[in-house]
């Protein structure tokens, strides 16, 4: 079974550009959250999708934003790039989404990660 | 909304010995408190996890504790060895169905274990 895919690897580029980051979960699960990790900092909470709709989102400016496509993979997209917003951007997915289950367990794949370096 | 604060940011302990990591949150709702290793290099792992129905859950070396009275948790590690190096991540969520549900992180630790 294949793990949570993100892609690209890597992106460079420049203040006040747009990066688009992409995100595939694990087969059967609809949840995705994206994370940003700043080097040597925590995972802060970006965005939270599930079954298409954008169900929360962290403490981040509107120039932060996604989607979730029909097929559950999602798109990060961050706008008006500042020199701040280099970071790990990290995708997971949950098979069980909050409320859905008696568990109420959201046990997290994480993907390898995005990492975006704006210059 | 939810707040993970988590401590020590860096551990540093001899091989054998054991670490403990401690955890607080802030939502009294949070029912669900998994734990993520990250090696260098690597994306975070879940290694452990406890519901807010139980007080301590063991997983060979490495084990959970739950006060939920004073909303903190803590993760053990007994017999530790090089390959625990790594940094560890608690994490908080209430698992209820609807907008304010999401799972939070602490900050995280490193842990180095000296040889």
């Amino acid at each position: 079974e294949a793990g949570v895919t993100q892609s690209p690897t890597h992106l460079i580029k420049t203040r006040g550009q747009q990066a688009t980051l992409r995100c595939s979960p694990i087969s059967g699960h609809t949840s995705v959250y994206w994370y940003q990790q700043a080097l040597g900092l925590g995972l802060q909470f970006l965005l939270w999708y599930d079954e298409g709709e954008e169900r929360n989102r962290g403490n981040f400016p509107p120039r932060f934003s996604g989607r979730q496509f029909p097929n559950y993979s999602s798109e990060l997209n961050v706008n008006a790039l500042e020199l701040e917003d280099s970071a790990l951007y990290l995708c997971a997915s949950s098979h069980d989404s909050p409320g859905r289950t008696i568990s109420g367990a959201n046990v997290l794949t994480f993907g390898a990660g995005s990492r975006l370096t704006v210059l | 909304g939810e707040n993970v604060e988590q401590h020590p940011s860096t551990l540093s302990v001899q091989e054998g010995d054991s670490a403990v990591i401690k955890c607080t949150y802030s939502d009294s709702a949070s029912n669900y408190f998994p734990w993520y290793k990250q090696e260098l290099g690597k994306r975070p792992q879940l290694i452990i996890d406890i519901r807010s129905n139980v007080g301590e859950k063991k997983d060979q070396r490495i084990a959970v504790t739950l006060n939920k009275t004073a909303k903190h948790f803590s993760l053990h590690i007994t017999e530790t060895q090089p390959e625990d190096s790594a940094v560890y991540f608690c994490a908080a969520s209430n698992g209820g169905y609807s907008s304010a549900s999401k799972i939070i992180f602490g900050s995280g630790t490193r842990l180095s274990i000296r040889p």
